[in-house]
């Protein structure tokens, strides 16, 4: 499978620990965002790179959270101290910019988080 | 935030029937698209329109845009049981370099066999 994927599935974690999701994109994307979704609701933008920099993060992401992407590849999105309100799936996209733009992105399955 | 709402926030309808769901945002737009999302998985691409485009098709999906109303519309045809799921719009805003995408609230469709 060629498609964006996401680990882990799903994540429950006690409030106050530290946790650390993976989005693997298609191989030659070179944006990948984050988004957030809560129930019930449609995803919100998070953040998003080219290639390895980071270009643009959204106000949803307090200094509690941090994301990279080493070598413009793989990218890790830590959340440390969790709150409840951090309960929420958390969807990775990726998209090729440059010569022939499509604008499609292409969503991994998510990984949902559960902060008791 | 949300760029707009989407409306109506579910539909239920039968097999066969046509479905139809509007969206409507808030600020200018390079485009437009549709997703789907079964429950509890990622979003699937569905269709996108460019904001100089009033219609598009493509299969049992037909998108229109109104940019002076700021709204949108997706029509799915011959619907079908596997076309249950929550069908989101998505803006990319004019003049946003990122390309990222204001998506609405949704609205969850429920085919009946």
């Amino acid at each position: 499978d060629t498609g964006v994927s996401q680990n882990p599935r799903h994540k429950i974690t006690k409030r106050g620990q530290n946790v650390t999701f993976r989005c693997d994109p298609i191989s030659e994307h070179n944006r990948l965002y984050w988004y957030r979704q809560t129930l019930g609701q449609g995803p919100e933008f998070l953040t998003y790179f080219q290639n390895e920099a980071q270009l643009e993060k959204s106000r949803l992401l307090s200094d509690r959270f941090s994301a990279e992407r080493p070598k413009g590849s793989f990218s890790t999105l830590e959340i440390q101290r969790t709150e409840q309100g951090d309960s929420a799936m958390y969807l990775c996209a990726s998209s090729l910019v440059g010569t022939s733009e499509s604008r499609e992105q292409y969503f991994g399955p998510g990984t949902r988080l559960t902060v008791t | 935030s949300q760029q707009g709402e989407e409306d109506p926030q579910a539909l239920s309808i039968q097999e066969g029937e046509n479905a139809t769901m509007n969206c409507s945002y808030k600020t200018s737009i390079n485009n437009l698209q549709w997703y789907r999302q079964n429950s509890g998985r990622g979003l699937v691409h569905l269709i996108l329109i460019r904001s100089n485009e009033r219609e598009k098709h493509s299969g049992r999906l037909r998108v229109t845009l109104d940019t002076s109303k700021k709204s949108s519309s997706l029509l799915i045809t011959a619907s079908r049981a596997a076309d249950t799921a929550s069908y989101f719009c998505a803006t990319e805003a004019r003049m946003d370099s990122s390309y990222k995408l204001i998506f609405g609230s949704g609205t969850r469709l429920l085919v009946r066999p």
